[in-house]
């Protein structure tokens, strides 16, 4: 049950976009297209934002997206927003279990 | 509207054993696929454990052998047993619906999590 591989840290600039990736192996990422990825802001719990690889919960903006290709899976952030500066964690399935990122931190600069 | 809402939390002894409680609201526990994901102070999201609607409960390493999760349908509320505790336990506990096979296969609505701090 190893955690899957995020950046400690992206950042970019109003209106950029910036992608975080998340590593696994064909155990988990590779083997399940169930990918998610949360949104913890300091001192709040987390907010799911993609599951499935690339499907966006409702009232989640489209400005959000997921894919994968492989072992890796990636969030995409388009039209950054001050509001988006938070931790970032992905999420995937394994057979008998689950399976978190060790979180990236966006600063929005 | 889907509520969680954990209690239980507290400091306890290394050794110690504590029960963590998740009222939900908006939805029947039992017909849902259930979780428990741990925070430790500073760090990233771990998860825990889950049940499944049909009563199946599976654990991460860290803590099998010494959690059990569990729930009460007529409380409509999910339970996390904590046994022969660890320094490294101490953690921030959010319930959380989902972590199941049926979609969405992911974490779906979270609680507001309650701090288990385990020290002498």
């Amino acid at each position: 049950q190893s955690a899957l591989t995020q950046p400690a840290s992206v950042s970019g600039s109003p209106g950029q976009s910036i992608t975080i990736s998340c590593t696994g192996t064909s155990s988990d990422v590779g083997g399940y297209n169930y990918v998610s990825w949360y949104q913890q802001h300091p001192g709040k719990a987390p907010k799911l934002m993609i599951y499935e690889v690339s499907n966006r919960p409702s009232g989640v903006s489209n400005r959000f997206s997921g894919s994968k290709s492989g072992n890796t899976a990636s969030l995409t952030i388009s039209g950054l927003q001050a509001e988006d500066e938070a931790d970032y964690y992905c999420s995937s399935y394994t057979s008998s279990s689950r399976v978190f990122g060790g979180g990236t931190k966006l600063t929005v600069l | 509207e889907v509520q969680l809402v954990e209690s239980g939390g507290g400091l306890v002894q290394p050794g110690g054993s504590l029960r963590l409680s998740c009222a939900a609201s908006g939805f029947t526990v039992s017909s849902n696929y259930m979780s428990w994901v741990r925070q430790a102070p500073g760090k990233g999201l771990e998860w825990v454990s889950v049940i499944y609607s049909g009563g199946s409960t599976y654990y991460a390493d860290s803590v099998k052998g010494r959690f059990t999760i569990s729930r009460d349908n007529s409380k409509n509320t999910l339970y996390l047993q904590m046994n022969s505790l660890r320094a490294e336990d101490t953690a921030v506990y959010y319930c959380a619906r989902g972590g199941g096979w049926t979609t969405p296969r992911a974490f779906d609505y979270w609680g507001q999590g309650t701090l288990v701090t385990v020290s002498s």
